[in-house]
């Protein structure tokens, strides 16, 4: 185990549902992130969180709402998918949001949106 | 912003040979490259990394390099075993006034047969 938990494993939900991702830490950390990985593409940054406060949103819709209430906890949540938006969403952590910082990836969600 | 190319998108290699996989990075002020590898199913972990002060570093059958001049590193596994097989994702530091972040290539599917 590397420390960071994901829950749920799999999700599937319908375009006007609404639901959370959940993240969390035991390593310490104080940076976390949040991947999106589709098939036979790279790993996306959506965004990174330092310290709780939010450091980086890579042009991510609005659809996808991120909320960090303290440095072991993570969230994504959800509203009105795409069915494009179907990927497996990788959270990570990292002793601080800075160059040197391996990357500690939790197990992912697998989401379907249908 | 950093944009990250990987080379070959897949690779299939005999037991006991090499295996190399390229990167090129387009900022040239990224300072850290690391290399993951996720297995089937699996949560990326990171296998190696290197700093840019650095030319080259070694673990075991692992080695990377990293040429800054022409901005491009590489990954270098000698005398391969089926449990190599996996995707690997390199990827380069993006420093912004607030962090930095990790962009990775696409990854490269590495299938050893024995």
């Amino acid at each position: 185990e590397t420390g960071v938990t994901q829950t749920p494993r799999h999700l599937v939900m319908g375009m006007t549902n609404k639901k959370s991702l959940k993240c969390e830490q035991h390593l310490g950390h104080n940076a976390m992130y949040w991947y999106k990985q589709s098939a036979k593409k790279p790993l996306e940054l959506m965004f990174v969180y330092n310290f709780k406060e939010q450091t980086e949103n890579n042009s991510v819709p609005s659809r996808f709402s991120p909320e960090c209430p303290n440095s072991s906890h993570l969230f994504l949540h959800l509203h009105t998918l795409q069915p494009e938006d179907s990927a497996l969403y990788l959270c990570a952590s990292s002793p601080f949001a800075a160059s040197y910082n391996e990357q500690f990836f939790g197990p992912g969600t697998r989401l379907t949106v249908l | 912003g950093e944009n990250v190319e990987q080379h070959p998108s897949t690779l299939s290699v005999q037991e006991g040979d090499s295996a190399v996989i390229k990167c090129t990075y387009s900022d040239s002020a990224s300072n850290y490259f690391p290399w993951y590898k996720q297995e089937l199913g699996k949560r990326p972990q990171l296998i190696i990394d290197i700093r840019s002060n650095v030319g080259e570093k070694k673990d075991q059958r692992i080695a990377v390099t990293l040429n800054k001049t022409a901005k491009h590193f590489s990954l270098h596994i000698t005398e391969t075993q089926p449990e190599d097989s996996a995707v690997y994702f390199c990827a380069a530091s993006r420093a912004n006034q607030a962090g930095t972040a990790l962009i990775f290539g696409k990854g490269t599917t590495l299938s050893v047969s024995s």
